[in-house]
């Protein structure tokens, strides 16, 4: 099925940096979404965009749906341990019926080095 | 608690066997789906579905069955005809919309 483009593919940086992170497509969304993954863990849905060019902020995380609805971009600032895991971006397609839910992106691998 | 209840959270099948994987929600959501996790290779969709008594096929749904009798339960089962069963395997909830969806706690099944 269709893919999103989710890069990085993975990030080392040190604590307290800032975090970026993008998803993007040849395809039109209705819907952005962040995940994170823990190890072994289902992912837990961090934060849902539901309008072009809306701009949403769950504490340090910052993401926004693009104005082409293209793409998406998830920014994390003074990052800490408990930070470390794998970033999803998912999205529903306008294209789509919707009954099969999202298109999910590869992921992000976030590593926290000492 | 409200939330997504997969079981076992270990599996382990002997080859030629079959195996069922639990998945019940309490969030009153209409849809509920399956996705196979590999390393490398993200989510794929085993199966979903929108409506007691029906499903649909995903983009993997070969060697896989569902079912779902009741709105909050949609088990997996885990055919023998599934060449390469070892992976991680997540349910999902979410409305029948399907803009957004909730992920239970995962299941890893391994053959041995």
């Amino acid at each position: 099925g269709q893919q999103l483009n989710q890069s990085p593919q993975s990030m080392f940086i040190q604590e307290g940096e800032d975090v970026s992170m993008n998803c993007t497509s040849s395809s039109i969304f209705n819907t952005w979404l962040w995940y994170k993954q823990d190890p072994g863990e289902g992912p837990v849905l961090l934060i849902a965009l539901y309008k072009a060019g809306e701009l949403t902020s769950n504490g340090r995380l910052t993401a926004q749906f693009g104005i082409t609805r293209k793409d998406s971009f998830l920014n994390i600032s003074a990052s800490i341990p408990s930070d470390v895991g794998i970033y999803f971006c998912a999205g529903q397609l306008e294209s789509g019926g919707g009954a099969d839910g999202l298109t999910f992106g590869k992921g992000t691998h976030l590593i926290i080095q000492p | 608690d409200g939330g997504i209840t997969q079981s076992p959270k270990y599996l382990f099948r002997k080859e030629g066997q079959n195996v069922t994987l639990s998945c019940e929600q309490n969030l009153n959501h209409d849809a509920m789906y399956w996705y196979r996790q590999d390393p490398g290779q993200g989510l794929r969709l085993i199966y979903y579905s929108q409506i007691v008594n029906d499903f649909q096929k995903g983009d993997i749904a070969e060697g896989y069955s569902v079912s779902r009798e009741k709105k909050e339960s949609f088990p997996l089962t885990v055919t023998s005809a599934q060449k390469n069963p070892t992976a991680f395997y997540l349910c999902a909830s979410g409305p029948l919309s399907g803009n957004t969806i909730y992920f239970g706690e995962g299941s890893w099944l391994t053959v041995v």
